[in-house]
């Protein structure tokens, strides 16, 4: 069964650090990965996608790790900001013409 | 201009009712989706149209039905509302079927209540 797994559940980080959301699906034969934002009562935003081809992808203070051997993933923040605060989900696309998503990782930074 | 709107934001109703909700992206994009996101947060694809083709159905209940009358558009029908409805339930585009390269645009979402 292909699954998408992102521990823990929710991370509290004071403003300025770095931190690492982690990412794990179980079929390494991925066709690509996405990392969504979503904040309270809103959709999912788009934040980097990884295809199964490339080992990471940077936009601004992010930067997203693939390794499809381990079957992981990691969304790397730079110098959290409290406008960082959000729940972040990891997507897979395994090749059968749909997302699954991991129930995602609630982070809050700390003023 | 808003990527992917949907209509309406908030829906309560009771159970047994018959409800839509609908859904119009501005992007020019050939696909677009349901998902439904239950009380744990967790999101779920519902369906999928490529040229108003449905494209997946993953085993959802005879009592949604997708409708979409141009690319642009998608509606979600939902006959005898069930409890177990209740969810937010949002919409998403793209500009092909899960291109390896392709990103989908959400919608804000519609929460659904069935009391």
């Amino acid at each position: 069964k292909q699954e998408v797994t992102q521990i823990p559940a929710a991370l509290s980080v004071p403003e300025g650090e770095n931190l690492v959301l982690n990412c794990s699906f179980t079929d390494s034969a991925i066709y690509n990965l996405q990392w969504f934002r979503q904040d309270p009562g809103k959709g999912l935003t788009s934040l980097l996608l990884i295809q199964s081809s490339q080992r990471e992808q940077t936009s601004g203070r992010l930067n997203a790790s693939l390794d499809k051997s381990s079957g992981r993933s990691t969304l790397y923040i730079a110098a959290s900001q409290p406008g960082d605060s959000a729940t972040y989900l990891c997507a897979v696309d395994f090749g059968n013409e749909k997302l699954t998503f991991g129930t995602g990782t609630r982070l809050t930074i700390i003023p | 201009d808003t990527a992917v709107s949907q209509t309406p934001k908030y829906l309560v109703t009771q159970m047994g009712n018959d409800k839509s909700i609908k859904c119009e992206q501005n992007l020019g994009h050939d696909t677009m989706y349901w998902y439904k996101q239950d009380s744990k947060k967790f999101l779920k694809i519902m369906f999928s149209y490529n040229n108003k083709e449905l494209i997946i159905n993953e085993t959802v209940p005879n009592r949604f039905s997708p409708k979409s009358p141009d690319k642009a558009h998608l509606n979600l029908h939902i006959n005898s509302l069930e409890l177990g409805d209740s969810a937010v339930y949002f919409c998403a585009s793209s500009q092909e079927a899960f291109a390896y390269t392709d990103t989908q645009y959400f919608g804000p979402g519609t929460r659904l209540t069935v009391l």
